[in-house]
């Protein structure tokens, strides 16, 4: 079973602020992978980066990092030189050989 | 196609009535999944499935909740006797299987508003 657990509601950034979201798990895969969606108004769930349980280097993709701490059971989103587009309900997830389980979200609203 | 494909976009129905959503997946993408997302909530695991193997259906609801998927590839999902609880937004997901864990991509969604 797994268990994601988002505790920020809502977040603010102002622009080109660099900005964290906590994610931390539960589970009981021994192999496992960690996922961050974006979620923008219009409703599409937009997959942003993945970090494998086993990979010994924290992802990256473009301005999105996610820094994995594996004995903390956290994998937090670090958004840098935030942009308005990117105010977005952002998700949490992970899953082993099936499924995925989500957190229930954390709102990012980046001002100007 | 592209990407994962989902149909109606919208439907509005009324209470009682049986809807059915549709989804195609990613071509070649052998795992398929639903999820459901009510107002301001996260996302509820329905079902998945993957190859010929037997669906996982440990997330409906509800009896009234059943989904198929035929030739392994266009997927449906029924709900009978529809309630005002069942209005949310219904997304399907594909993935391709490759013995790890596998990134998912959604389709745009179907919102259901049950009056």
């Amino acid at each position: 079973a797994q268990k994601i657990t988002q505790t920020q509601p809502g977040m603010f950034v102002q622009e080109k602020e660099a900005v964290t979201l906590d994610c931390t798990y539960d589970t009981s895969d021994p192999s496992y992978g960690l996922f961050w969606y974006k979620q923008p108004s219009s409703g599409e769930m937009i997959f942003l980066i993945y970090q494998g349980s086993y990979d010994q280097q924290n992802a990256t993709e473009g301005r999105y990092s996610l820094n994995f701490q594996k004995a903390r059971k956290s994998a937090n989103l670090v958004i840098s030189a935030s942009q308005l587009g990117d105010s977005a309900m952002y998700f949490c997830a992970s899953g082993g050989y099936s499924t995925l389980t989500f957190g229930k979200g954390t709102m990012l609203l980046v001002s100007p | 196609g592209a990407g994962v494909s989902q149909s109606p976009s919208n439907k509005v129905t009324e209470k009682g009535k049986d809807v059915e959503l549709r989804c195609d997946p990613i071509s070649g993408h052998t795992a398929l999944y639903w999820y459901r997302q009510s107002l301001g909530q996260g996302l509820e695991f329905l079902i998945y499935f993957q190859g010929n193997s037997a669906p996982d259906k440990s997330g409906l609801p509800s009896d009234r909740f059943s989904a198929e998927r035929t030739g392994g590839s266009v997927s449906t999902l029924t709900i009978q006797r529809t309630q005002q609880e069942d209005s949310a937004v219904y997304l399907c997901a594909s993935s391709l299987v490759t013995g790890g864990p596998n990134t998912i991509y959604f389709g745009e969604g179907s919102w259901l508003t049950v009056v």
